[in-house]
């Protein structure tokens, strides 16, 4: 009973290196959505899919992009990381109507 | 424009006594508001929601009053216990918005003492 899992839990990168931050959830959700926690900011909405095919962005998109090309995953790429980048990543996944789940988190660094 | 607001960062609250989170919002378009619940190192999980048509709902030791005059939201935790310490968010939605797109606020570390 996995739910939603993201790898990798930590990262470390260099500023201008790219990267991708992988999303799996295994409950057939059609909903998948990134965020990012930072301190005092609560958690803000970067992107999100409302099925395969389909993706939006949120109100932190610069910089990231997202594709969806299967119900399970939902990938996170920074092309060129700033360390305005550093923070928390959470990917999650719902159903319509019904509360997220969330996954435990990636760490990123930019150095 | 934090349209999420929780502005107590923290609170600390004795075992057995209740534990009281607030939660302000500004856009009148949200009619729908979630309390997610947090522990170091993990992700976010859902506690306990509310829609806009009603004013209260409770689940166990956890209740969820809204005001909607006042834009108003409060979480109440009784009894509260130790393994309440966490961080809690709440969040919200607006009208045939999907589920994927939660306005979060700042978040309050909650800390119960034995």
């Amino acid at each position: 009973n996995a739910g939603v899992t993201q790898t990798p839990k930590f990262q470390v990168l260099k500023t201008g290196q790219s990267m991708t931050l992988q999303c799996a959830q295994d409950m057939n959700h059609e909903y998948m959505s990134w965020y990012r926690q930072d301190p005092g900011m609560g958690l803000r909405l970067i992107h999100y899919s409302v099925g395969a095919g389909i993706t939006d962005q949120g109100e932190v998109p610069n910089g990231y992009n997202v594709s969806r090309s299967t119900t399970e995953d939902f990938p996170l790429r920074l092309l060129s990381a700033a360390p305005s980048q550093t923070s928390v990543y959470f990917c999650a996944s719902s159903n319509p109507n019904q509360p997220q789940h969330f996954g435990d988190g990636t760490r990123l660094s930019i150095l | 424009d934090q349209q999420v607001k929780q502005n107590s960062p923290s609170l600390s609250v004795q075992e057995g006594r209740i534990s009281i989170l607030n939660c302000d919002y500004t856009n009148s378009m949200f009619d729908y508001f979630l309390w997610y619940k947090k522990y170091p190192a993990e992700g976010p999980t859902f506690l306990i929601s509310i829609s806009s048509i009603k004013d209260k709902n409770e689940d166990g030791r956890f209740t969820v009053f809204l005001n909607k005059s006042a834009k108003h939201l409060s979480l109440h935790i009784v009894p509260s216990q130790p393994g309440d310490s966490a961080v809690y968010f709440c969040a919200a939605l607006s009208g045939g918005t999907s589920y994927g797109k939660l306005t979060f606020g700042q978040g309050t570390i909650l800390t119960v003492h034995p």
